[in-house]
């Protein structure tokens, strides 16, 4: 069964542009959870999408945003990028149903130069 | 005071010793408690998933968690060379949402 898929793996973006990415959670799974990871703060909870509403919201400022579609996939955008916005960002795929585990995909490096 | 707090190591220890990986935390809500492995530019693995206090087992890992302590532990059998990386705990009080806290992370090197 394939895993998380997250794209792009790579990207370099300049201060003040705007980025989406992508994750494509496990078949089946209709939770998918985003957080960012840096050397400073570690990984921290963005925000959680179920069945295309948002769940819970973590504690980013509103230029962190993103939507889930029908099938489950999920984008995240970050727009007027600054470079602390500069991360790992690691999508988490589960059920989304009670008492259930969540797999991270490989994450999407993002520079911000 | 951070809410899940981890020794980030360096932990380096012999090839075949057992390896122990602690967690605090402060929120008397979590109830469900998590270890992942995360190699250099990876994503998380999920090695462990608890839920309440007791005890887990899978193969050579064991995991146990003492909420009345607020402690949680991961316990490594017969360490191997490819354990090496970096053992993050993560924790949640949402019983259907995934918005966990995550502890800093213990870097750990298997010599062989």
């Amino acid at each position: 069964k394939a895993g998380v898929t997250q794209t792009p793996r790579y990207l370099i973006k300049t201060r003040g542009q705007q980025v989406t990415l992508s994750c494509s959670p496990i078949s089946g799974h209709r939770s998918v959870s985003w957080y960012q990871q840096t050397p400073g703060q570690g990984l921290q909870f963005l925000f959680e999408y179920f069945s295309e509403t948002q769940r819970n919201k973590g504690n980013f400022p509103g230029r962190f945003s993103g939507r889930q579609f029908s099938n489950s996939r999920s984008e995240m955008n970050v727009s007027t990028l600054e470079l602390g916005d500069s991360a790992l960002y690691l999508c988490a795929s589960s059920l989304g149903t009670e008492n259930t585990e969540a797999f991270f995909g490989q994450g999407t490096r993002l520079t911000v130069v | 005071q951070k809410e899940v707090e981890q020794d980030p190591g360096p932990l380096s220890v012999p090839e075949g010793a057992i390896v122990s990986l602690n967690c605090t935390y402060s929120n008397s809500a979590f109830q469900y408690f998590m270890w992942y492995r995360q190699y250099s530019r990876k994503g998380p693995e999920l090695l462990m998933y608890t839920y309440s206090s007791g005890n887990k087992e899978d193969g050579r890992f064991t995991a146990q968690v003492d909420k009345s302590s607020k402690y949680i532990s991961l316990f490594i059998r017969d360490s191997q060379p490819s354990d090496s990386a970096t053992y993050l705990c993560a924790m949640s009080g949402d019983n259907y949402g995934q918005n966990f806290v995550f502890g800093p992370g213990t870097r750990l090197s298997v010599l062989p």
